[in-house]
């Protein structure tokens, strides 16, 4: 099975700030990468699908990259309403993995 | 506007048998061909898959829980199911919902319930 190594587990940064989280997988996953935010309580929410591809509705401030096994996702400026934990996931061979996870908060 | 929604007992007995219904609305089930999953987060963890349904009722587990899990569809009530059986205090979790982005792929999870929380406990 595919593993999935996301980094770092939480980080803080500024309002305005620019945010990057990684995803690395065990082996090429063809850019099935996904980005995904959770808030408590709350619909988890897609952002990103297929590595690099922004979600119907998703603030422009959201972006992803990558391809084979490295991936990255970036806020390119972190609004308070951003503060959530973000999750890549990958699908291969009928199966879907999720990376630990990314919280983020304001410093 | 597809929504879901998950219901079932938020407490259950160890060696007992969880069973959820997510209620599918403003779309229809049998209508596309759509997949349907469930995923789970134990508290203060991350995130696992725990297996999709095709409309058409073919499944997919992932292979740590086949064993245990079913997962079921009733095209007539707008809703699927799922159940795992024999649990222990490690499936203590919010239990979500979703449905899978495209029609006949089954890659991303585009829309998703708010979860509700299972506890196993005496």
């Amino acid at each position: 099975d595919i593993q999935m190594t996301q980094s770092p587990s939480s980080l803080s940064a500024s309002v305005g700030g620019r945010v990057t989280i990684t995803c690395q997988a065990s082996q090429d996953i063809n850019n099935y990468l996904n980005w995904y935010q959770l808030k408590p309580g709350k619909a988890p929410k897609l952002l990103i699908y297929d590595a690099s591809n922004l979600e119907t509705g998703v603030p422009s401030r959201f972006s992803g990259s990558g391809s084979g096994t490295e991936f990255s996702f970036t806020i390119s400026s972190l609004q308070p309403e951003d503060i959530a934990t973000y999750y890549c996931q990958q699908y291969d061979n009928l199966l879907l993995t999720f990376g630990g996870g990314t919280k983020v908060e304001i410093k | 506007q597809l929504q879901l929604q998950e219901s079932g007992p938020g407490l259950v007995k160890p060696s007992e048998t969880l069973s959820l219904t997510c209620t599918v609305s403003g779309g229809s089930i049998s209508s596309t061909s759509y997949y349907w999953g469930w995923i789970r987060q134990p508290p203060g963890k991350g995130l696992e898959w725990i297996g999709t349904i095709y409309y058409s009722g073919s499944t997919y587990y992932n292979p740590s829980l086949k064993s245990r899990v079913t997962i079921s569809v009733d095209t007539s009530k707008n809703q699927f199911s799922l159940k795992l059986s024999s649990v222990t205090a490690a499936d203590t979790a919010v239990y979500y919902c979703a449905r899978h982005k495209g029609p006949v792929e089954m890659a991303t999870l585009g829309y998703w319930g708010q979860g509700t929380l299972v506890t196993v406990s005496s």
